[in-house]
């Protein structure tokens, strides 16, 4: 299995407060990536990194913020949690732009009350 | 923009039987695209991909697609389904430039005794 480590992998947290996803690779690849899966929509593309302090919109961006201060950690934050925000979150990662494969993570539940 | 549409949210087959999970996309140019399982509670996991060499791609698990330009579809097969097999199946689409990958919605494969 690819190394990626996601945390936590379960988080309940109340409307308005801030949160803070972590994905962390042992891969060394230069791309990652931020997704959210809900029932419906498949997996849709928040944010993603093509290289230390490099990153850039998705399909899903509004609300939340990504930062990428070190290869192997990719953050996702969440400003303000929204209940439209309740998902399953995954990171991806990938070692070159074009015809690699995209490997996961274990995923992160995250529930907003 | 890409786009992917995987018709049936849910497949019923009997063990033995032929898996057939249907994926058609929109792209404006040459895709790369990918068929990926998602058991439940792990992260998605590369069947396989089609990055424009052979029309027909094998896979893992005896999984095959062929991509075919003209029906604008990859659809997924599999000769034989084993309840092992049970699980959700996404098709993803994208630009041979860059890996932003564009998700269906998922299918979800229920393999009877």
């Amino acid at each position: 299995d690819a190394g990626i480590t996601q945390s936590p992998r379960h988080k309940v947290t109340e409307t308005g407060t801030p949160v803070t996803l972590r994905c962390h690779q042992t891969e060394n690849h230069r791309y990652m990536y931020w997704y959210r899966q809900d029932p419906g929509h498949g997996l849709r593309l928040i944010h993603y990194s093509y290289g230390v302090k490099d990153t850039d919109k998705g399909e899903v961006s509004d609300g939340y913020s990504v930062s990428r201060s070190k290869t192997e950690d990719f953050l996702l934050t969440l400003e303000s949690a929204t209940s439209s925000q309740t998902s399953v979150y995954f990171c991806a990662i990938s070692e070159s732009a074009q015809n690699t494969e995209a490997f996961f993570g274990q995923g992160t539940r995250l529930t907003v009350v | 923009a890409q786009s992917v549409t995987q018709l049936g949210s849910h497949v019923s087959v009997s063990e033995g039987a032929l898996v057939l999970l249907r994926c058609n996309y929109s792209s404006s140019v040459p895709p790369y695209l990918f068929w990926y399982v998602q058991y439940p509670n792990q992260g998605l996991q590369l069947l396989l991909k089609y990055t424009s060499a052979a029309t027909l791609v094998k896979g893992i698990n005896d999984f095959e697609a062929e991509f075919k330009k003209s029906e604008t579809s990859f659809h997924l097969t599999k000769p034989s389904a084993h309840m092992s097999d049970a699980a959700e199946y996404f098709c993803a689409v994208s630009d041979q430039g860059f890996q932003k990958l564009v998700f269906g919605t998922g299918t979800r494969l229920l393999v009877s005794p």
